[in-house]
C-alpha cells in the first residue's frame, strides 16, 4: 500500500505571496490532518478534514486554510506569506472513524519564505 | 487542554547503553499517548502507542514505554542503543480526536 504523499517537497516563496500544498492520503483513509513544524514552536496542529469537512482546528490565523476533495486528497493554502511561515508542513492520514486511529505521516513539504 | 513535556532537548548515550527519554503529559481526560521518531528530512514514524489496556507497551526497533497514570508519565526506553537510533523523538498526547499535541522533541545522539 502506498504511503502518504506530499507535493511539492520543497518550495521557495517571497513575502506576500500565497502557496498551496497538496497531500494524498493512504488509500481508504478519510481523515487528513496538517501540522506545522518549526524549530521555535515545534510541531503544531493546523486542522483536520474528514469526508470533505473540517472537523478540528488549531490556533492559526485565517491566512491558513484547507480543503478536502471527494477522493480524500487535501490541500492547504497559506495566503499573504510571512517570514515566520517558513516551516516543514506535515500531513497525516488515518481512517478517522474510531476514537483514535493511528496517523500515518507524509515526508512533508519544506516551505521557505524569503 | 492537553500538554506534553519532554525532559531534555538533547540526550547522548554510548552504543550499547540504555536509552531513556522522558515524557510527562497533562490531560483532563484519559489520554492516548504516542512516541514518534523523525529522521533528518523525513516525516514522523510511529514507534509505539498507548490507548487502553496493558500499561507496558512494546514498539518497533526494540523500544518500549510504560504508562504511569499516577506520575502522568510515558517514558521511552531501549535496553541497548544502536547507531541507527540517532534521530529526534517526539512524545504526543491525544484526547481521542484526530489531533495530536506534541512535546518539543528530544534529539538522541549515539556515541560509538
Amino acid at each position: 500500500k502506498a504511503g502518504v504523499t506530499q507535493t511539492p517537497r520543497y518550495l521557495i516563496k517571497t513575502r506576500g505571496q500565497q502557496v498551496t500544498l497538496s497531500c494524498s492520503p493512504i488509500s481508504g483513509h478519510r481523515s487528513v490532518s496538517w501540522y506545522q513544524q518549526t524549530p521555535g514552536q515545534g510541531l503544531q496542529f493546523l486542522f483536520e478534514y474528514f469526508s470533505e469537512t473540517q472537523r478540528n482546528k488549531g490556533n492559526f490565523p485565517g491566512r491558513f486554510s484547507g480543503r478536502q476533495f471527494s477522493n480524500s486528497r487535501s490541500e492547504m493554502n497559506v495566503s499573504t506569506l510571512e517570514l515566520g511561515d517558513s516551516a516543514l508542513y506535515l500531513c497525516a492520514s488515518s481512517l478517522g472513524q474510531a476514537n483514535y486511529n493511528e496517523q500515518f505521516f507524509g515526508p512533508g513539504t519544506r516551505l521557505t519564505v524569503l | 487542554a492537553q500538554s506534553v513535556t519532554q525532559l531534555g532537548s538533547h540526550v547522548s548515550v554510548s552504543e550499547g547503553a540504555l536509552v531513556l527519554l522522558r515524557c510527562n503529559y497533562s490531560s483532563s481526560v484519559p489520554p492516548y499517548l504516542f512516541w514518534y521518531v523523525q529522521y533528518p528530512n523525513q516525516g514522523l514514524q510511529l514507534l509505539l502507542k498507548y490507548t487502553t489496556g496493558a500499561t507496558l507497551v512494546k514498539g518497533i526497533n526494540g523500544f518500549e514505554a510504560e504508562f504511569k497514570k499516577s506520575e502522568t508519565s510515558f517514558h521511552l526506553t531501549k535496553p541497548s542503543a544502536h547507531m541507527s537510533d540517532a534521530a529526534e523523538y517526539f512524545c504526543a498526547v491525544s484526547s481521542g480526536a484526530q489531533k495530536l499535541v506534541f512535546g518539543q522533541g528530544t534529539r538522541l545522539t549515539i556515541n560509538p
